[in-house]
């Protein structure tokens, strides 16, 4: 069984539109959570972190439910530069990260 | 930017040859990775260091070697490539404390023919 597991995709928008992404995660100790963005063929780089209370940064929301070992990102009016694949990432052990195999987006003119 | 480099970007090399894939870091992070990634796939850990002298196997078998002599320097060593071998390879840093943000190279994408 996977650590972590997302619907692959593609999501296929317009500009402007809404978009939620979900992912779960199969150990209950995990410690952190967080979204990363990979362009394609580029290294992942840190989109957000989420925090149990669900936080925000401009159009990306993140919101964690711990009991349902579930993760969302929603992001709102969709821009071109949004196109990429979103991983889900999850720490236990301190020091393990574990990725999801990402969901990609396009974001279409 | 974080100041994380990986070379080489690119190698192909035949079957059988000894390759070292370098990352060098210059934020001072005692944490550091090797992930491996196929396309379309998630990155899988293979080796991590909490620090100088202290190496891990992650939890995707490889047959690659790492050390870290120095903070800053966490090479990969695969002793005879074989095209099983081919993928990319990433490796990333972290700071030490709580903060989860990875900081990742470009990557190496290994070609073994």
């Amino acid at each position: 069984r996977k650590e972590v597991e997302q619907d692959p995709g593609p999501f296929n928008v317009p500009e402007g539109a809404t978009v939620a992404f979900n992912c779960t995660y199969s150990n209950s100790a995990s410690q952190s959570f967080f979204w990363y963005r990979q362009d394609c063929r580029k290294e992942p780089k840190l989109l957000m972190s989420v925090y149990s209370s669900g936080n925000e940064d401009g159009r990306f929301t993140a919101q964690l439910n711990r009991a349902s070992q579930y993760i969302s990102l929603l992001i709102r009016d969709s821009k071109l530069s949004d196109s990429a694949t979103y991983l889900c990432v999850v720490r236990y052990n301190f020091n393990k990260f574990y990725f999801g195999s990402g969901t990609k987006l396009n974001v279409k003119p | 930017e974080a100041d994380i480099y990986q070379t080489p970007r690119y190698l192909v090399i035949g079957t059988g040859k000894k390759i070292t894939l370098e990352c060098s870091q210059t934020m001072g992070h005692d944490k550091m990775y090797w992930y491996q990634q196929d396309p379309g796939m998630e990155l899988h850990l293979i080796h991590y260091s909490y620090g100088v002298n202290s190496t891990e196997k992650g939890d995707l078998s490889s047959e690659s070697t790492v050390s870290r002599i120095r903070t800053e320097h966490f090479p990969l060593t695969l002793e005879s490539a074989r095209p099983s071998h081919t993928s990319q390879y990433l490796c990333a840093s972290r700071e030490r404390g709580d903060t989860g943000e990875l900081f990742f190279g470009e990557g190496s994408r290994l070609t073994v023919l």
